[in-house]
């Protein structure tokens, strides 16, 4: 059964500060990772896909890695700003099945 | 491009009541997924069907949950009776299925729930 893990839990950094969040997963046979962002009392929205077949992926000042073998992935967000305050969640698809989910790591950037 | 429509966005109901959520999907997406969030926690799979077909409903409480998905578009699900720990909320997403397999998956707004 697959688990997903995210560290740390939560996070508070000054603003412009680079930052990392961890996601790790027990099942390496994955089809793809997807990196959420989830605002409070909002839905998922969708931030980065990472095929099984592909290292990384980038968008803007968000970049994602994906090391399929250790299990392991990696949300890096550049120069931080208040509006990226939010709970990122990491999720697996393994084939056919459904995203499994990590608990989320909440991020506080302050001003 | 519209994306995934649910409604409610909120609903307060007493416990032993029951409740509906509907999700629209996006256009041409065969896949629909229904999750709950708890709060705290990350979403954690209900149900997921193929076109109007059930691909995964082991984390379904069947004695009091149950979804539906006819004609392969809208889906709704259903609460009967509602307990206290039912409060959470209800998130729908659809994906387009490549080869068979799963692809970026796509999250409506949600539906919170609260079971007084």
């Amino acid at each position: 059964k697959q688990e997903v893990t995210q560290i740390p839990a939560a996070l508070s950094v000054p603003e412009g500060e680079n930052l990392v969040l961890n996601c790790s997963f027990t099942d390496s046979a994955i089809y793809n990772l997807q990196w959420f962002r989830q605002d409070p009392g909002k839905g998922l929205t969708s931030l980065l896909l990472i095929q099984s077949s592909q290292r990384e992926q980038t968008s803007g000042r968000l970049n994602a890695s994906l090391d399929k073998s250790s299990g392991r992935s990696t949300l890096y967000i550049a120069a931080s700003q208040p509006g990226d305050s939010a709970t990122y969640l990491c999720a697996v698809h393994t084939g056919r099945r459904a995203l499994t989910f990590g608990s989320g790591t909440r991020l506080q950037v302050q001003p | 491009e519209a994306g995934v429509a649910q409604s409610p966005r909120y609903k307060i109901i007493e416990k032993r009541q029951s409740v509906a959520f509907w999700c629209n999907p996006i256009s041409g997406h065969a896949t629909l997924y229904w999750y709950q969030q708890i709060l705290g926690q990350g979403p954690k799979l209900l149900i997921q069907f193929q076109n109007n077909g059930v691909v995964d409903d082991s984390q379904l409480p069947k004695d009091r949950f149950s979804a539906e998905r006819l004609k392969g578009v809208d889906s709704t699900l259903k609460i009967q009776p509602a307990k206290l720990e039912d409060s959470a909320v209800y998130l729908c997403a659809s994906s387009y299925p490549q080869g068979g397999m799963s692809t970026e998956a796509f999250f409506g707004q949600g539906t919170r729930l609260t079971v007084v």
